[in-house]
């Protein structure tokens, strides 16, 4: 009964620097969504993605952030040469697909650019 | 363009008072709507959503919402709060006819004196 896990936990990177983010969807889960939480904020879209398709990616900020899913299951969140303003949270979270179907997010990766 | 507001940043209530977080949204058509809980350090898990039907739901920890087309509003109460409910609330809405991408509102932080 595992739910939306990601890794690492935390994350500090130097700027300038290329971090990757990981997030483990719940089994057999078709949609998959990434978000970023600014401190004190409300979380705002990046990314989705129904099985490997990506198929909304909007939210991402600039031509820095890139997503990938190739198999369907295990996501990855990259941001190349990181800037302070990137700091934030980023959520994962994952769905069963169905229009009605909530979302089930994870606890999150804390990244900190100094 | 589709928004979500949450009018009041912070709110203070004693344990036992009754609660009442509010919500409005900007949207062309009836939405789908959605009220999250996040605690410190953790990920946002659902209370409670509308997607349809009887406009007053119920949902976990003994919390409810209200739909208000008129208004466009979906306020949460809670008649008796707890210390455990201090926590951070979104209300989130997502496009009827999409695949549940949600936009937040900034979140209201909720503070339980004893």
């Amino acid at each position: 009964g595992a739910g939306v896990s990601q890794s690492p936990r935390y994350k500090v990177a130097k700027r300038g620097q290329d971090v990757a983010l990981r997030c483990d969807p719940i089994s057999g889960h078709v949609s998959l969504f990434w978000y970023q939480q600014a401190l004190g904020q409300g979380p705002e879209f990046l990314t989705y993605f129904q099985n490997e398709a990506q198929l909304d990616k909007s939210g991402l900020p600039s031509d820095r952030f890139f997503a990938e899913r190739p198999e369907g299951s295990v996501s990855t969140l990259k941001i190349q040469r990181t800037q302070q303003e990137d700091s934030a949270v980023y959520l994962c979270a994952s769905s069963p697909g169905q229009r009605n179907s909530p979302l089930h997010f994870g606890n999150g990766t804390r990244l900190t650019v100094t | 363009a589709q928004s979500v507001t949450q009018p009041d940043i912070h709110i203070t209530v004693s344990e036992g008072a009754s609660l009442e977080l509010r919500c409005n949204y900007s949207y062309g058509a009836t939405p789908y709507l959605f009220w999250y809980v996040q605690s410190p350090g953790q990920g946002l898990q659902l209370l409670l959503k509308y997607f349809s039907g009887d406009t007053l739901v119920q949902g976990i920890k003994g919390f409810e919402a209200e739909f208000k087309r008129s208004q466009s509003s979906f306020n949460l109460r809670k008649p008796s709060v707890h210390w455990s409910d201090a926590a951070e609330y979104f209300c989130a809405v997502a496009f009827s006819g999409g695949y549940n991408k949600l936009i937040f509102g900034a979140g209201t932080r909720l503070a339980v004196h004893p």
